[in-house]
């Protein structure tokens, strides 16, 4: 089944303490991106990544760091998180940045206390 | 200010009704998307508009993006208990960005 897995689902952390969410996808995709979802304010992108070895800052990436080492995963690392950063995240994925459908992961409501 | 604005922010209304939302804009895009999300769930394609004037129609769903490329309308006719979700409307800009509007949340009532 194409899809995008992301880990953990759920996360309370306490502030400083690095955390790392996973993302993978199956279908081979060369973009894949990380959102932060807070009430009234939508979808932003934190980074995102043309292909391995290439990221870029979205519109937030102050805080948060990214790799893509393989071209199937995408994690989001939070070095040292603050309770700003309490918020629903989601990965996502497509064949390439333009016009093509964001196949996103189920998400992960992380509480930073 | 958002780059896409979107109204109404919430919705409530009956089943049966029709209704529309708006996806805004001041710039020109080469394209838009829609896209639907249900609680607890990802946002999931509905479509996505390319061409000014286009009209693009998925069942009870109308989707339509302004001739000048700069806004969008979702309308949805007889909805259902089923349309109930989160509508958010997309596009890529600035070079591989994408940007999403805040979102309308439609509740619709049995």
């Amino acid at each position: 089944e194409a899809q995008v897995t992301q880990n953990p689902r759920y996360l309370i952390t306490v502030t400083g303490k690095k955390l790392t969410v996973t993302c993978s996808q199956n279908m081979n995709h060369e973009y894949m991106s990380w959102y932060r979802q807070d009430p009234g304010l939508g979808l932003r992108q934190i980074y995102y990544s043309m292909n391995v070895e290439v990221t870029d800052k979205g519109d937030v990436p102050e805080g948060y760091k990214v790799s893509r080492k393989e071209k199937r995963n995408f994690p989001l690392i939070l070095e040292s998180p603050s309770p700003n950063q309490t918020s629903l995240y989601f990965c996502a994925s497509s064949w390439d940045a333009r016009n093509n459908e964001q196949f996103f992961g189920p998400g992960t409501r992380l509480t930073v206390l | 200010t958002q780059l896409l604005e979107q109204s109404p922010q919430f919705l409530s209304i009956q089943e049966g009704e029709n209704l529309t939302v708006y996806c805004n804009s001041s710039s020109v895009f080469s394209s838009l998307q829609w896209y639907r999300q249900e609680p607890g769930e990802g946002p999931v394609l509905l479509v996505t508009v390319v061409t000014g004037g286009e009209v693009k129609k998925l069942k009870r769903l109308t989707f339509q993006f302004g001739d000048a490329r700069k806004d969008s309308s979702l309308h949805i006719t007889a909805a259902q208990p089923g349309d109930t979700g989160l509508y958010l409307c997309a596009v890529h800009n600035a070079g591989n960005m994408l940007t999403f509007g805040g979102g309308t949340r439609l509740m619709v009532k049995p």
